[in-house]
C-alpha cells in the first residue's frame, strides 16, 4: 500500500516560476527522500532529509519536513523545462520495517518554455 | 548515471511463463532492493537482499523470488506470469540494509500478453 500522498497530482507552470509539491505520510519515519522520474524510466535521487531535520537545501531544491504534521514539501526554484518529470516522495520507516522505502503516487510537473 | 545497471531494458512474455530480471549494484553497495511500478503509480517494494540474504519482503506472492550473489548483483524471478505483472521493475542499491540514499537503475519494462 502507498504511505505517502503527493499533492498536487499534476502541476503546470512557466519556466522561471517556482514549483512546490507536498507530501503527507502516515507512520513514523527515519527519513524522507525525494526522487525524480523522467518518462517512466529510473528514479533519480534528489535529496534526503532525516527525521530530526526541518529543512535542507541542494542547489535549486529546498525540502522541509514537519514530523508533527507528518508532511514534507519540495520547492524547486527558477524552474526549467528540463525539470519536467514526475516527483515522488518516499519514506524510510523506523522500527522493524526500516529496510524499505514507501512511495506516494507522485506529482507530475510540467514546466512550459 | 547511478552505476546501477539493469537488464534487459524491455521484455515481452506470455502469461504463465517465467522471467528473470538482473541488476548490478553500485560499487561498494551491499544491498539491493526491488520495486514494481505499475503505470501511473508509485513504486511498490517487493523485497530486499542484504549480504545475500532476504532482508524484508513486501506484499507480493511467493512466485516473486530473488537472489543476491557474492558480488552483490541480484536477480528477480517471477513464475507463472499474470497480466497484472506488466510493470516497470526497478532495482535500487544502497548500504547496510537500510533506507539511506537508494540509487535506482533505469528499470526493466515487462509486458505480459
Amino acid at each position: 500500500s502507498q504511505q505517502g500522498e503527493e499533492d498536487p497530482q499534476a502541476l503546470s507552470i512557466q519556466e522561471g516560476e517556482n514549483a512546490t509539491m507536498n507530501c503527507s505520510y502516515k507512520t513514523s519515519i527515519n527519513n524522507l527522500q525525494w526522487y525524480r522520474q523522467n518518462s517512466g524510466r529510473g528514479l533519480v535521487h534528489l535529496i534526503l532529509i532525516r527525521s530530526n531535520e526541518r529543512e535542507k537545501h541542494s542547489g535549486r531544491l529546498r525540502v522541509t519536513l514537519d514530523t508533527s504534521k507528518k508532511s514534507s514539501s519540495l520547492l524547486i526554484t527558477a524552474s526549467r523545462a528540463a525539470d519536467t518529470a514526475s516527483y515522488f516522495c518516499a519514506t524510510g520507516s523506523s522500527g522493524g520495517s526500516n529496510y524499505k522505502l514507501t512511495f506516494g503516487k507522485g506529482t507530475l510537473l510540467t514546466v512550459n518554455p | 548515471e547511478t552505476g546501477v545497471t539493469q537488464s534487459p531494458t524491455h521484455l515481452i512474455k506470455t502469461r504463465g511463463q517465467q522471467v528473470t530480471l538482473r541488476c548490478s549494484s553500485q560499487s561498494g553497495h551491499n544491498t539491493v532492493s526491488w520495486y514494481q511500478q505499475a503505470l501511473g503509480q508509485g513504486p511498490q517494494f517487493i523485497f530486499q537482499y542484504y549480504r545475500e540474504e532476504e532482508n524484508g519482503r513486501g506484499n507480493f506472492p511467493p512466485r516473486f523470488s530473488g537472489l543476491q550473489f557474492p558480488n552483490y548483483s541480484s536477480e528477480l524471478n517471477v513464475n507463472a506470469l499474470e497480466l497484472d505483472d506488466s510493470a516497470l521493475y526497478l532495482c535500487a542499491s544502497s548500504l547496510e540494509g537500510s533506507t539511506r540514499e537508494a540509487f535506482f537503475g533505469q528499470g526493466t519494462r515487462l509486458t505480459v500478453v
